[in-house]
């Protein structure tokens, strides 16, 4: 079936460097990626999307980067704060409608 | 303005005893969804509403769960007979449906059921 992996369960950075957390997805029909951050008892909150006809989106210390060709995406956030501390989940659309695939989660551990 | 809200944020239920868990999604919202949150996992997909149309129910894990989307707005998740494996957070999001050009989900802030 259908399924989002991440290639690390957890990710220690020291504070001002930079972070990198790795997504794999099986559906070569998904054409939209999101990911989210969850805090500890919150709900996931949105960060940054991409849709398959771009490889490269940027915002605000964050950039998504798309491989279509290796099915791999990546999350990318610049000088990383102790706020950015949680648990990074990529997701990648089903197909067809609304539908969202979520991966296990990758925890973030910002140390100063 | 007012996101997702989910009740009770906890509940605590004896094994066998039928839960009801509730989700009120942003106004204007058409699409609905439900996903469970195992200790130190992913999310899961339960069930997906989208306006009228017949919800996907094909997440659930067992027919002792069900879920009701009255009016087009608020959802009810209904787990019956509990049993330990239920034990999770369980997630409610919605999002503005079918027909727009996003997927995006917001999330409410979930219900941690507890099995004794």
């Amino acid at each position: 079936g259908e399924s989002v992996g991440l290639h690390l369960p957890t990710l220690s950075v020291q504070e001002g460097d930079n972070s990198i957390i790795n997504c794999a997805y099986s559906n070569s029909a998904s054409d939209y990626f999101i990911w989210y951050k969850q805090e500890s008892g919150k709900g996931p909150q949105f960060i940054i999307d991409i849709r398959s006809n771009m490889d490269k989106r940027q915002g605000q210390r964050v950039t998504v980067l798309l491989n279509k060709t290796v099915k791999h995406l990546s999350l990318q956030i610049a000088a990383t704060q102790p706020g950015d501390s949680a648990v990074y989940f990529c997701a990648a659309s089903a197909g067809g409608y609304n539908k969202l695939i979520f991966g296990a989660g990758t925890r973030l551990a910002v140390h100063p | 303005g007012a996101g997702v809200s989910q009740s009770p944020s906890n509940k605590v239920t004896e094994k066998g005893k039928d839960v009801e868990l509730r989700c009120d999604p942003i106004s204007g919202h058409t699409a609905l969804y439900w996903y469970r949150q195992s200790l130190g996992q992913g999310l899961e997909f339960l069930i997906y509403f989208q306006g009228n149309s017949a919800p996907d129910k094909s997440g659930l894990p067992s027919d002792r769960f069900s879920a009701e989307r009255t009016g087009g707005s608020v959802s009810t998740l209904t787990i019956q007979r509990t049993q330990q494996e239920d034990a999770a957070v369980y997630l409610c999001a919605s999002s503005l449906g079918a027909g727009t050009v996003t997927y995006e989900q917001y999330f409410g802030p979930g219900t941690r059921l507890t099995v004794t």
